[in-house]
């Protein structure tokens, strides 16, 4: 157990929906990063935040969009889904201090299915 | 190109060889490299991270650096059952944000 949670664990969704993906991350952590994991592949990242700002984004559409709040969790919200949006989503809790480890503690991830 | 390559299928190794994993990165000036080990249906977790050329070992698992061929590999000697799993090369391409950029994974299977 890594101590960073995922909200919910399974969700169906149809094209053109939104949905809204909620991580509380591990104590003392105050910077999470969102990750998508298609079938197959390996994590890509979506996005970071550190103290409730943006802190770097992946080669992803605007459609996808955070939020930190001051506890740290996060929230990854996706607007007008595709197919190609169903994945696992991982959320990922690092220190700060722990920027160049790269140790990332990662959540059992959300897996969006999209119809 | 990939920002991070590990081109292998999956892996076979009877209990108690070494499984040999190997990955490519594309930029020179990546700074730090990471394997995860992530079982089926779970998250990754990080086993071992690397900065200077070289071998780091920590256990039954050696990570080799070599930045000037831009490669990484992972060495899993005496493999065990439990080291079935699919390992993840990340590299660290953004110094400063923890930003891991990860390859596909390669799927190792220790056979007992």
């Amino acid at each position: 157990e890594t101590g960073v949670t995922q909200s919910p664990t399974h969700l169906i969704k149809t094209r053109g929906q939104q949905v809204t993906l909620r991580c509380s991350s591990q104590s003392g952590h105050n910077t999470v990063s969102w990750y998508q994991q298609a079938l197959g592949q390996g994590p890509q990242f979506i996005f970071q935040y550190y103290r409730e700002e943006e802190n770097g984004r992946g080669n992803f559409p605007p459609r996808f969009s955070g939020l930190q709040f001051p506890n740290y969790s996060s929230e990854l919200n996706v607007n007008a889904l595709e197919l190609d949006d169903s994945a696992l989503y991982l959320c990922a809790s690092s220190a700060r201090l722990a920027v160049n480890t790269g140790e990332l503690f990662f959540g059992e991830g959300s897996r969006l299915t999209v119809l | 190109q990939k920002e991070v390559e590990q081109n292998s299928g999956p892996l076979s190794v009877p209990e108690g060889a070494i499984a040999s994993l190997n990955c490519t990165y594309s930029d020179r000036g990546s700074q730090s490299f990471f394997w995860y080990r992530q079982y089926s249906g779970k998250s990754p977790e990080l086993i071992m991270f690397i900065y200077s050329n070289g071998d780091k070992e920590d256990g039954r698992f050696t990570a080799q650096l070599n930045k000037a061929s831009q490669y990484v590999s992972l060495l899993i000697r005496d493999s065990q059952p439990s080291d079935s799993a699919t390992y993840l090369c990340a590299v660290n391409m953004y110094y400063g944000n923890n930003r891991l950029a990860f390859g596909k994974g390669n799927q190792v299977v220790v056979i007992p």
